[in-house]
């Protein structure tokens, strides 16, 4: 089963506002990925966890906060987003972190609405 | 650095037709992977085909297949007898063999998005 599930698929939020985003694989992956997309746009990374352990931050504003609790889940708390936030945020995994000799698996995103 | 080009922003083809789509790329690597990705309207990412630079052969995925020519850097992809649920964007990805750190990375594509019509 290559499975990865995002929570919620929707969400909309103030600029005043803290939520959080959840993601889950159980493939035994031990390496988790979180992106943004913007419309037509791809994918951009953020950050990257190998063994729970944050291994990538790609230079992203406080506002965002990952968290890995378990090698199944992986969430990503949001704090004081600003309008130009909005956009798809997926979740990968892979088996580990092995550059291109790893296929990535993508969840179906939340779709993020910052007003 | 690595960079890939897809130089087809929209591409359109009618049902059952042949469509390919092209993309470059550039790397300082021998040896590295590459990955086309379909992500339909509003749904999620999903691997189409994956190629291993250092096999010659093309892969093939059931309709999809792939144009690898390493020396040109070229990575095309063909999609044979095209169905109404191919319409989606299409990213062409490129996967260092490294697993440092600073290669952990995929570089897409800015995409070409495709519409079969019926």
């Amino acid at each position: 089963d290559t499975e990865v599930t995002q929570t919620p698929k929707h969400l909309v939020m103030g600029m005043t506002n803290k939520k959080s985003l959840k993601c889950e694989q159980h493939m035994g992956h031990r390496a988790m990925y979180w992106y943004k997309q913007k419309a037509k746009k791809p994918p951009e990374l953020m950050f990257v966890y190998s063994y729970e352990k944050l291994s990538i931050n790609e230079s992203v504003p406080s506002r965002f906060s990952p968290e890995c609790p378990n090698s199944s889940l992986l969430n990503l708390h949001l704090h004081a987003l600003q309008p130009e936030d909005s956009a798809l945020y997926l979740c990968a995994s892979s088996p580990r972190l092995a550059g291109g000799r790893e296929t990535q698996y993508f969840g179906p995103g939340t779709r993020l609405l910052v007003l | 650095a690595q960079t890939v080009t897809q130089s087809q922003p929209e591409m359109s083809v009618q049902e059952a037709e042949t469509v390919t789509l092209s993309c470059t790329y550039d790397t300082s690597e021998n040896n590295y992977y590459l990955f086309w990705y379909k992500q339909p309207p509003s749904r999620q990412m999903i691997l189409v085909i994956r190629q291993e630079a250092y096999k010659q052969q093309n892969a093939t995925e059931n309709r999809f297949s792939v144009n690898f020519q390493k020396a040109a850097k070229s990575f095309s992809l063909k999609i044979s007898d095209s169905q109404l649920g191919d319409t989606a964007m299409y990213f062409c990805a490129l996967g260092s063999s490294y697993s440092g750190a600073g290669s952990y990375q995929l570089t897409f594509g800015k995409g070409t998005k495709l519409s079969v019509i019926p």
